[in-house]
Parts: structure tokens; C-alpha cells; sequence
């Protein structure tokens, strides 16, 4: 069984462009998280979707952060304008239900210069 | 609100030593659910174990143990005979009943001596 997918691993982009990352969550998890960490802090929630609905949108910091599942199958975040304090690893994590393990992805390394 | 608390930023065991990662949590609701979480310094973030708010029994899985003291909501994290390869960062998380969200501490980073 494949394990939930991010692309790209890395990216470094200027302050202003847009990025987009994608997350693939393990075939048949209807949940699927976003979460963020910044530099020497927590791990923060973003969204999560169930299925292709948002379920809890609470944690995106501000409109700049666009989130889509399209058919409830993978799901992409995209920034715009990127800007510096957007920089930090950006986790997807995927479930089948609540009480089962969340497995994550290798996260995706957001550089903003 | 919930909250989970890591008070060791770094730990350093000897190989083959047994290693406790504390975790405390606060939370209201009565049913709720722990877990660990490894990050080793490739990056990605591997499920270690899990325990249940009403679990009887403290979860193990291999090496790993979970000491859950639901009075001291506490729920620490035992690894026996440490490895070189256990050497990471260690997350504890919790999420409340249903299909909430993980609330994660700061982490604690752990490193083997050979």
C-alpha cells in the first residue's frame, strides 16, 4: 500500500509568487489534513477535508492560503502571495476514521526568499 | 482547549538504554486519543503508538510503550534497549473523539550515544 505523497519535496520561491503544493493521501482515507511547522515551533493544524468538503477550516492563517480536493482524492494548498513568514514544512496527513492512526506524508519544504 | 506539553527539548540515552519521553496534556472532554510520532532527520513523520482515553491498558508496540497515568494526564513515552537509529524527534499528539484534528507539542529531540 502506498503511503500519503507530497510533491514537491522542496521549493524556494520569491516573496510574492505562487506556490502550490499536492498531497496524494493513502487510496480509500476520506480525511485528509493540512498541518504547518514553522521554524522551532509546534506543528499547527491548517484544514481538514472529509472527502472533498471542509470539514474544519480553523487553522489557515489568512486568505492568502487556498485549499482544494477536487473528487475527494488528492488535494492541493496553494499560497498567494507568498510571503517570508509563510516559510516552514508543510505536513499532509491522511485517516480513515478518527480514532486510527493519522499517517503523513515527508511534508514539503517552503522556503520564501 | 486542548493542549500538549513536552518539557524536555533534548535527551540523550545510551544505546541499549531505556529512554522516558515525558508528555503531558490538558483537555476537557472525556474521551479523547495519544499519540507518538517519530521525525528522524530525513523528515517525515512516522506513527509510533497509540492509546485510547478509555483504553484499560497501556498501548506497547515493539520497543515502545506508552505510560498513560489518566489522573497526572500524563502519557509518556517509554523506549527500551535505545538504537543509534532511535536518535529523532519525538512528537506527542492528542486529537478529541471523532475526526478532529492533531494537537501536537513541541517535540523533544532525542540522540543515542553509541
Amino acid at each position: 500500500e502506498a503511503g500519503v505523497t507530497q510533491f514537491p519535496s522542496h521549493s524556494v520561491i520569491e516573496k510574492g509568487q505562487t506556490v502550490t503544493l499536492r498531497c496524494d493521501p493513502i487510496s480509500g482515507h476520506d480525511n485528509l489534513y493540512w498541518y504547518r511547522r514553522v521554524m522551532g515551533k509546534e506543528i499547527k493544524f491548517l484544514l481538514h477535508f472529509v472527502k472533498e468538503s471542509k470539514q474544519d477550516e480553523s487553522g489557515m492563517p489568512n486568505n492568502r492560503f487556498l485549499a482544494e480536493r477536487t473528487g475527494g482524492t488528492y488535494s492541493t494548498l496553494k499560497v498567494q502571495p507568498a510571503e517570508l513568514e509563510d516559510s516552514g514544512v508543510y505536513f499532509c496527513a491522511s485517516s480513515t476514521s478518527g480514532s486510527q492512526p493519522q499517517h503523513f506524508g515527508d511534508g514539503t519544504r517552503l522556503s520564501i526568499l | 482547549a486542548q493542549k500538549i506539553t513536552q518539557t524536555q527539548p533534548g535527551m540523550f540515552v545510551q544505546e541499549k538504554e531505556a529512554v522516558t519521553l515525558d508528555c503531558t496534556y490538558d483537555t476537557s472532554d472525556p474521551s479523547y486519543g495519544l499519540f507518538w510520532y517519530k521525525q528522524p532527520s530525513s523528515g517525515e513523520m512516522i506513527f509510533l503508538i497509540y492509546q485510547g482515553s478509555y483504553d484499560q491498558q497501556n498501548a506497547t508496540e515493539g520497543r515502545y510503550s506508552l505510560n498513560f497515568q489518566k489522573a497526572r494526564k500524563s502519557a509518556n513515552l517509554v523506549i527500551s534497549a535505545s538504537q543509534l537509529g532511535d536518535s529523532a524527534m519525538y512528537f506527542c499528539a492528542m486529537f478529541r473523539s471523532g475526526n478532529t484534528p492533531l494537537v501536537f507539542g513541541k517535540g523533544t529531540r532525542l540522540s543515542v550515544i553509541a
